[in-house]
């Protein structure tokens, strides 16, 4: 059965960092691209990231390039998320999520976390 | 920046059918993916490509697109049915999300 469990979110000043983590099993994490996707209070999903099986190819959603870095550790089957220069609009649900189809990026999200908050606040 | 457009919300009586809709320049030359999402639970894939059932996902799903709109269609809705509903495609390396819809069922 497959698990992504996240961690690392918590409060933070605005302008600080934070690195949330997201543990996978149940499948071969390291055949699979990955996303982030968050949801703030209210509001739908934004796409955050997403990293592709083998860390070659990464891409980000506008409102965090240059901000936040995804990477990850297969050997350790964890996704990544660095999260730099925070402002109170990062405040959100953060969740990890697989790529459907192993070895691809541009396809549809195959299983999901439950997620981690993070509350950005002075 | 693409844009999907989704009605904010849905209501379907008991064991009638409900049509989810999903708004997109040209989108039936995308691939269209479709996500249910309960209170408190992880998201599930209940269609994508357009019309392709996840194992495990009723055949009550089905999907279907035309050249501007696609849709999700629940048929004999069950009170178990009762989510949000989020479309999405990829525009180049840019995922898009639908503003999602939230779907009663009476």
């Amino acid at each position: 059965q497959v698990h992504l469990v996240e961690s690392g979110g918590g409060v933070v000043q605005p302008g600080r960092s934070l690195r949330l983590s997201c543990v996978a099993s149940g499948f071969t994490f390291r055949s699979y691209g990955m996303h982030w996707v968050r949801q703030a209070p209210g509001k739908g999903l934004e796409w955050v990231a997403v990293i592709s099986y083998d860390g070659s190819e990464k891409y980000y959603g506008d409102s965090v390039k240059g901000r936040f870095t995804i990477s990850r550790e297969n050997s350790k089957n964890t996704l990544f998320l660095q999260m730099n220069s925070l402002r109170v609009e990062d405040t959100a649900v953060y969740y990890c999520a697989s790529v459907l189809i192993r070895g691809v990026i541009l396809d549809a999200f195959g299983f999901w976390g439950q997620g981690t908050m993070v509350t950005v606040s002075s | 920046s693409y844009e999907l457009t989704q009605p904010l919300s849905v209501s379907v009586a008991l064991g009638q059918t409900a049509r989810i809709t999903c708004e997109g320049n040209n989108i039936k030359n995308k691939d269209v993916h479709w996500y249910q999402w309960k209170p408190g639970q992880a998201p599930v894939l209940v269609m994508f490509r357009e019309s392709t059932r996840p194992s495990g996902i009723p055949e009550r799903f089905s999907g279907s697109a035309s050249e501007n709109t696609a849709a999700l269609t629940i048929n004999a809705a069950q009170v178990g049915d009762e989510a949000d509903y989020y479309c999405q495609v990829w525009d180049s390396t840019t995922v898009v999300f639908g503003g999602g819809t939230k779907v009663t069922v009476l």
